[in-house]
Order: structure tokens, then C-alpha cells, then sequence
């Protein structure tokens, strides 16, 4: 069956520390990944995407993901964490073999300390 | 930019109301979904359109209808609320299917009481 496991519920880290957030998938073909945050009380917004290329993506706000097929993740990463990034990221796969299903993990929510 | 608009960020709505949500999209999508958002369980896709008067379930579509008149708009439908119906509701929208990433409105947060 399709899926997507994050396994971090919730994260706390310094800022200016380095960050990184775990995706496992589980899919058939090879997927299209996407990582996207959420603010409080707000919709999704997308940070980054993969397709297809460069395994590693760049994505806004300083964020980057590697694919590693091998693994079967799509880890989202950014070097300096700022006090803004505070809040909960959704990992997904979808948009392939015919289906116009998008899957989310359950999310990890990302606290800040000062 | 590509916008998604719900038509309340907030709503409380009473045990046997019917409840419409809507959802606008400005940027000639053919996809349009309705999610709905849990502590804990992320997002579950209740309805998804993929066309004019197209719908098809998703993964927990009980109690909940949809319509999609036109192309821009989609209405979910609560027929007769529950409590159990509390929650964040999202709306996206997206190209066709394929490397599309998905547009997000701000969400509705509904009260059942």
C-alpha cells in the first residue's frame, strides 16, 4: 500500500542550529515528492518538489530535500534554522500511475528555541 | 500567484445543520480537493474533482457530498452535521494529474456543537 511515515511527531531545535526532517514512502513507481509547511491557522505552502534530475532540490525559505531511492526518502534539510521556520511540515507523494491521489505523512512539528 | 480562497476561516454550526463550505481557485485548475485536517492523523482527502461536475471519494467521504458547477468552484457539503465533523477543512487545486504540486486555501476551521 501507498504511504508516507514521518517519523518525528515533533521537533525542538536552537536557532541557528541545522535541521533535518524525516520522509519515508512507501510507492509502487517512482513518486513525485513534495514538502510543504503549514503556519498556524494557515493553509499548506510548498517549499520544494522533486520529479525527476538532481536528487537534491532547492526549495524556498533556505530549505533543501534529497531523493534517495535506495532508502526511500526524501529528507527535507536547511543549515541555519530561524525562529520563523517554527511550525509543522507535511511531507507527500503523488501525482503518478494515473492517480490524481496526493498522500501526506502526519506531519512533525517544528518548535524554536531562541 | 495561484489563489485559493474558502469562503469562512471560521465556523460553528449546530448538530443537523446543513453546512456548505466553498472554495474558489483563480488559475483555471482542473483538479480541486477537500482534505480534512487532524491532530495526528494529517491530511485525509474527502472529495476530489477533476472536472466540471466530476467528483470522485476519497478516503473518508462519509457524510460529505461535493459540487462542482463551475469550473473555479467547489462546495462541500455537510447534510446534516455531527460532532464528530470538527475539524480543519482544506481546499487545493491543481493541474491535471502529473508533476503538479497542489495550491492550498487557509482552511476552515468548523465547530460542530
Amino acid at each position: 500500500a501507498q504511504s508516507v511515515t514521518q517519523p518525528d511527531i515533533h521537533i525542538t531545535v536552537s536557532e541557528g542550529a541545522s535541521l533535518e526532517l524525516r520522509c519515508n514512502y512507501s510507492y509502487g513507481a517512482t513518486p513525485y515528492l513534495f514538502w510543504y509547511v503549514q503556519s498556524p491557522g494557515q493553509g499548506l505552502q510548498l517549499l520544494l518538489k522533486y520529479f525527476s534530475g538532481d536528487t537534491l532540490v532547492q526549495g524556498i525559505k533556505g530549505f533543501e530535500a534529497e531523493f534517495k531511492r535506495s532508502q526511500s526518502s526524501f529528507n527535507l534539510r536547511k543549515p541555519s534554522v530561524h525562529w520563523s521556520d517554527a511550525a509543522e511540515y507535511f511531507c507527500a507523494v503523488g501525482g503518478t500511475s494515473g492517480t490524481y491521489k496526493y498522500i501526506f505523512g502526519t506531519g512533525t512539528r517544528l518548535k524554536v528555541l531562541a | 500567484d495561484v489563489k485559493v480562497t474558502q469562503s469562512s476561516r471560521y465556523l460553528v454550526k449546530r448538530t443537523g445543520e446543513k453546512v456548505f463550505l466553498e472554495c474558489v481557485q483563480d488559475m483555471d485548475h482542473e483538479n480541486m480537493f477537500w482534505y480534512r485536517q487532524d491532530p495526528g492523523l494529517g491530511l485525509r482527502l474527502i472529495y476530489f474533482s477533476y472536472d466540471v461536475k466530476m467528483k470522485e471519494k476519497g478516503d473518508i467521504p462519509e457524510g460529505y457530498s461535493v459540487s462542482r458547477e463551475k469550473k473555479e468552484r467547489f462546495s462541500l457539503i455537510l447534510e446534516s452535521a455531527s460532532t464528530n465533523q470538527t475539524s480543519m477543512y482544506l481546499c487545493a487545486s491543481s493541474r491535471t494529474f502529473g508533476p503538479y504540486e497542489q495550491y492550498f486555501g487557509p482552511g476552515t476551521r468548523l465547530t460542530v456543537t
